[in-house]
């Protein structure tokens, strides 16, 4: 059965600094890989996500996200975080036959310290 | 295009009513997806729609909870006899082949509370 691990519940890291935050999946083959972002009252809004090809993808709003078959990781970077990506982040596995029909991780909620 | 809409955004209830939720979704979307997220958890699958087809619920979905998509546009969700641990907000997401399917749009929710 697919699963997302988001091992990190919080993070804090300081407004300029840069982040990780980390997600494990597991899947019989290779799967489509989103993150999505979730501000307070907010709807879910996708960042980025990883069908096939290159496996650094690059999203909205400075994030990346590098595909890692060997680890099953699908880690989300920034270089610089800004006050306003505060927010829960989600990594989510598809499957092939349906990608809109995908499992999410626990969430990761991610605070800036000023 | 508005995006995906889904009415009430909150809605608190007494224990054993029952409430229904709408979603509207993007037009020309023809899958439809609910999904529920309680606190603290990334959103669980309930069910999906192609067109007015039902083509997957989620174990999730007791059986006092019944999706609708008439005329393959906009989809409600009814809970009978809530109980307080349907408490929850409640997804909608749509997509559209012309996209590959490859992407849910997602509304903001509606929030219910059972009281």
């Amino acid at each position: 059965a697919q699963s997302v691990t988001q091992p990190d519940i919080h993070i804090t890291v300081s407004e300029g600094a840069s982040l990780e935050l980390r997600c494990n999946y597991s899947y019989g083959a290779t799967p489509y890989l989103f993150w999505y972002v979730q501000s307070p009252g907010q709807g879910l809004q996708l960042l980025l996500k990883y069908f096939s090809g290159d496996t650094l993808v690059q999203g909205i709003k400075g994030f990346e996200a590098e595909f890692k078959r060997s680890q099953s990781s699908f880690n989300l970077r920034k270089p610089s975080v800004h006050w306003s990506d505060a927010a829960e982040y989600f990594c989510a596995v598809g499957e092939r036959s349906s990608a809109s029909k995908i499992i999410f991780g626990s969430g990761t909620r991610l605070s800036i310290r000023p | 295009d508005t995006g995906v809409s889904q009415d009430p955004r909150h809605k608190i209830t007494k224990r054993g009513q029952n409430v229904t939720f709408r979603c509207d979704p993007i037009s020309e979307h023809n899958r439809l997806y609910w999904y529920r997220q309680t606190l603290g958890q990334g959103p669980e699958f309930l069910t999906y729609f192609q067109n007015e087809a039902q083509l997957e619920k989620s174990r999730l979905l007791s059986d006092r909870f019944s999706a609708e998509r008439p005329k393959g546009s906009f989809s409600t969700l009814e809970i009978q006899r809530t109980e307080q641990g349907d408490s929850a907000m409640y997804l909608c997401a749509s997509s559209s082949p012309r996209q590959g399917d490859t992407e849910a749009f997602f509304g903001q929710g509606t929030r219910l509370t059972v009281v």
